[in-house]
């Protein structure tokens, strides 16, 4: 398998514009997850999804904020309209819910200027 | 999920075994212990966990402590590539994120 995708690699991108980032999960995971790194806070969870519902989203930051799971290949997050705050790592990570251990995406580095 | 506390950072030289604590004396009968690390601008990776017993894989080993209040990660033989952010992570609700602290980060020399 080759694990879990996440696009693009590096996103630069101006205040005001809209980013969506994308994650394809391994096959067969069901729980996919969302998490955002900054040297401040750390790795945060932002939201995740059980068989592509929504479980919970109380880290996602505000409104500006929205993840999506249309099917169980593939989901997006979007940050509308971006803020220069909003520069970090997004980290994508699935796993199956029989399971405890997550893999973890490649990651992508955002840059809002 | 039980709080655990770890050493901002520690130093470790090269071929000699890397001992990494963790305290998670909240830990309650059903929450496992996991360990992860994240290799600078790379996503975490899974290293090992346990519930009670010691456990042993190829990249490391986990000695819990009899309370299970707290336990160890040997890397037996640390290399450059060891170094790394390692995340200590009580866990035990399936079907629930893994929540992530800071870590301690390791540094291993030559």
């Amino acid at each position: 398998d080759a694990g879990v995708i996440q696009s693009p690699r590096h996103e630069v991108t101006e205040m005001g514009q809209e980013v969506t980032l994308r994650c394809k999960p391994i096959s067969g995971h069901n729980s996919l997850f969302w998490y955002r790194q900054t040297m401040m806070r750390g790795l945060e969870l932002l939201i995740y999804f059980n068989n592509n519902v929504p479980i919970d989203d109380s880290g996602m930051p505000e409104d500006r904020f929205s993840a999506k799971m249309p099917n169980a290949s593939f989901s997006t997050l979007k940050i509308q309209p971006s803020e220069p705050r909003d520069s970090a790592v997004y980290f994508c990570a699935s796993r199956w819910t029989g399971a405890y251990e997550q893999y973890f995406g490649p990651g992508t580095r955002l840059t809002v200027t | 999920d039980a709080k655990t506390t770890q050493p901002p950072s520690m130093d470790c030289a090269e071929g000699r075994a890397a001992n990494l604590p963790c305290n998670h004396s909240t830990i309650s009968g059903n929450e496992y212990v996991y360990w992860y690390r994240q290799i600078h601008s790379q996503g975490p990776q899974y290293i090992i966990h346990g519930l009670k017993n010691n456990e042993t894989n190829e990249m490391a080993s986990l000695i819990i402590t009899e309370d299970r209040k707290s336990s160890t990660l040997i890397l037996p033989h640390a290399t450059l590539r060891d170094t790394a952010v390692y995340y200590c992570i009580a866990y035990g609700q399936a079907g629930t994120a893994l929540i992530f602290g800071k870590g301690t980060t390791l540094s291993v020399s030559s």
